[in-house]
C-alpha cells in the first residue's frame, strides 16, 4: 500500500512560536486528510485535502497539499498549550476505503 | 448525530486468554467499520475493515480476528492473547471522509 513519511518525529515549541510538520509521500496521492491525538485520547479528524495546491486554514493552523499532490504540510501560528498531542496525515487510495496513517509529529509546548 | 461506543475503556488480561472488544455505531448506517491499534508511542496500524454486515478484510496476519454480525456492530477478538497484543485498540466509523474514532480500549496483556 502506500506509505506516507511524516516529518519531525518530534517537536519541541516555545509558546507563541510557530512550527511546520510535513508529510511526503513518493506516490501521488488522491487526497491527504490530517488528525490530531491529544496525550491519552484518541485521533480526532481535522481537515481533508484534495485539490492540488489547496490551501485550508482553520484559526491558527494551515494546511497545504502540494502542486504535485506528494506532499502536504501543517502549519501551527502561535502555539499554545493546547496543541500539545500528535498531529498524523493520512492517505487513501482512490479506489478504496483505508486510510494509511504516518507516524506522526509530537508536539510539546515549553511556556 | 452520530456516535460511536467503544468498551471497555481499559482491559489487562493474561497471555492466553480470550479477548472480545466491541463497538457500536449509532445514527448513521452502511458505515465502514474500521479496527486500528496503537502502540505506545507509535503510529496507528490498520488490522481489519469491513464495508458491510459478514465483510471483514484483514491487513495483516495475526493472532485476531474481526466480525460485524450487524451494520452498526464491529467486534474485535482473539482465541488466546499474546504478550504482543498489548496496545490501544481504536474502532473507527466513516461513511465519506473523515474517520470518526471511538475512545479506544488499553489493552495490557501480562
Amino acid at each position: 500500500g502506500q506509505q506516507v513519511m511524516q516529518i519531525p518525529q518530534y517537536q519541541h515549541v516555545q509558546e507563541g512560536e510557530d512550527f511546520t510538520t510535513y508529510c511526503n509521500s513518493s506516490t501521488t496521492l488522491s487526497n491527504i486528510q490530517w488528525y490530531k491525538q491529544r496525550p491519552g485520547g484518541h485521533p480526532v479528524f481535522l481537515i481533508q485535502l484534495v485539490k492540488s495546491g489547496e490551501v485550508k486554514k482553520q484559526k491558527r493552523l494551515t494546511f497545504q497539499f502540494g502542486e504535485a499532490k506528494k506532499n502536504s504540510s501543517l502549519h501551527i501560528t502561535a502555539t499554545q498549550t493546547t496543541d500539545v498531542g500528535t498531529y498524523f496525515c493520512a492517505l487513501s487510495s482512490s479506489n478504496d476505503y483505508k486510510l494509511s496513517f504516518g507516524a506522526g509529529t509530537t508536539v510539546t509546548v515549553r511556556a | 448525530s452520530q456516535t460511536i461506543h467503544q468498551w471497555p475503556a481499559t482491559l489487562v488480561q493474561p497471555v492466553g486468554s480470550p479477548l472480545s472488544l466491541e463497538c457500536t455505531v449509532e445514527g448513521t448506517s452502511n458505515p465502514n467499520l474500521y479496527w486500528y491499534r496503537q502502540a505506545a508511542g507509535r503510529g496507528l496500524q490498520l488490522l481489519f475493515y469491513s464495508v458491510g454486515i459478514g465483510q471483514i478484510s484483514s491487513e495483516v496476519p495475526q493472532n485476531l480476528s474481526a466480525s460485524r454480525p450487524q451494520d452498526r456492530q464491529f467486534i474485535l477478538s482473539s482465541k488466546k492473547l499474546l504478550l504482543s497484543d498489548s496496545g490501544f485498540y481504536l474502532c473507527a466509523w466513516s461513511l465519506r471522509y473523515g474517520y470518526t474514532f471511538g475512545s479506544g480500549t488499553r489493552l495490557t496483556v501480562v
